[in-house]
């Protein structure tokens, strides 16, 4: 079965840097498009990033172009997420999902929580 | 940027139907996708392309697009519905995953 498991996640400080894994599981990896879709605490979700299959098209959301890279390991089946310049605003849980039908995202992590306070 | 506007909440009692909407410019045109989120846990898709199933989706879960608005249908509430469900879409034309704020769905 399809199994995606973030970690990385912490308590850091304004300014600081974090990287998030993503290890997927179940499904042929190097065949799928993946994002990073986030919710900080009692709001709705935001996407963040989007790395296609090949890794030769990436995207970001406005609020983090800059400062946040996306990238993939297909060889190690995984997915990350660099943060660099993380500001309080950056606080949420981080999920980890795969493209499914459409531009839908049919398979979520279970997250991975990221604290960015002084 | 392209927005989306849902509900903050929708009441229902059981048995009866829920139905949650999802404004946006012309989003008959976009295909929407349609997720549950319980307290705690990761969003489930339950709806793609406006009106199709996962497999493994009850049926009472339907879905529609026309115009400025997509519904998602709920047909014989039940208490394990009650949940956030937010709305998606892609936006070609910024190439951005866009999400709506999200509706709290109450069994009463």
């Amino acid at each position: 079965q399809v199994q995606l498991v973030e970690s990385g996640g912490g308590l850091v400080k304004p300014g600081g840097s974090l990287r998030l894994s993503c290890a997927a599981s179940g499904f042929s990896f190097n065949d799928y498009y993946m994002s990073w879709i986030r919710q900080a605490p009692g709001k709705g979700l935001e996407w963040v990033s989007y790395i296609t299959s090949s890794g030769s098209s990436i995207y970001y959301a406005d609020s983090v172009k800059g400062r946040f890279t996306i990238s993939r390991d297909d060889a190690k089946n995984s997915l990350y997420l660099q943060m660099n310049s993380l500001r309080a605003e950056d606080t949420a849980v981080y999920y980890c999902a795969r493209r499914g039908k459409g531009q839908s995202f049919d398979y979520w992590g279970q997250g991975t929580l990221v604290t960015v306070s002084s | 940027s392209y927005v989306l506007t849902q509900p903050p909440s929708v009441s229902v009692a059981p048995g009866q139907t829920a139905r949650i909407t999802c404004g946006g410019n012309n989003i008959g045109s976009k295909s929407v996708h349609w997720y549950q989120q319980k307290p705690g846990q990761a969003p489930v898709l339950v709806v793609y392309d406006d009106s199709d199933r996962p497999s493994g989706i009850p049926e009472r879960f339907s879905g529609s697009n026309s115009g400025n608005t997509a519904t998602l249908t709920i047909s014989r509430v039940e208490a394990g519905d009650e949940a956030d469900y937010y709305c998606q879409v892609w936006d070609s034309s910024s190439d951005y995953w866009v999400f709506g704020g999200g509706t709290k769905l109450t069994v009463l």
